[in-house]
């Protein structure tokens, strides 16, 4: 079935440094989506990306969707302590299509 | 306005007992979801209910899980004979109907969690 990986599982940073967190399909997607999770939040829908090679931006968050549309990134410039949490790639293979394939996450921790 | 909501909030049972979690999803939500998070873990998919549709039950780890959706509305996620292994935060989300490419138009917006503990 459908896997979608997610590297590193944990990262730890000092504040100011950037960080990076990538995934990867064994399938082409139709769509990738990210979220972030608080420590002892839910998930919360950051962005979704459809066309391939996209890439878009949110302040010093920068997601790209790679041409192929079987990789994803998500790079964060400077991070802040605000920054801290897991952050979730999810993956949908049909058009339109509701269910979504988590990532196993990336835990960011960031040094102040 | 109201998100999606879950209860109970947390949840501890005995080993054997039997368990029911509910979710409300967003009003006007067709699609809804069941995943469970293990502690510092990913998000596994349970199930998947979109509309009148049969619901996608291909994540149910055993027959001792299942699920309801009444009226296209609430949804309970039913854990017979809990084990240890069962526990977890179960979460529930719930999205509008999939448009395709329109922005943010499949977003699923998730619930606080049901945390389970079987001792």
């Amino acid at each position: 079935g459908q896997q979608v990986m997610q590297i590193p599982q944990y990262q730890h940073v000092q504040e100011g440094e950037d960080f990076t967190t990538y995934c990867n399909s064994s399938t082409t997607l139709s769509n990738i989506q990210w979220y972030k999770q608080r420590p002892g939040g839910h998930p919360v829908f950051l962005i979704q990306l459809v066309k391939s090679g996209e890439v878009k931006k949110q302040k010093r968050l920068t997601f790209q969707f790679g041409e192929a549309k079987k990789n994803s990134s998500l790079h964060i410039t400077a991070t802040q302590t605000t920054d801290v949490g897991t952050y979730f790639c999810a993956g949908s293979v049909i058009q339109g299509a509701q269910k979504l394939v988590f990532g196993q996450g990336t835990r960011l921790t960031i040094n102040p | 306005g109201a998100g999606v909501s879950q209860s109970p909030s947390n949840k501890v049972t005995e080993k054997g007992k039997d368990v029911e979690l509910r979710c409300d999803p967003i009003s006007g939500h067709t699609a809804l979801y069941w995943y469970r998070q293990s502690l510092g873990q990913g998000l596994e998919f349970l199930i998947y209910f979109q509309g009148n549709s049969a619901p996608d039950k291909s994540g149910l780890p055993s027959d001792r899980f299942s699920a309801e959706r009444t009226g296209g509305s609430v949804s309970t996620l039913t854990i017979q004979r809990t084990q240890q292994e069962d526990s977890a935060v179960y979460l529930c989300a719930s999205s509008l109907p999939g448009q395709g490419y329109r922005e943010s138009y499949n977003e699923q917006f998730f619930g606080p969690g049901t945390r389970l503990t079987v001792l």
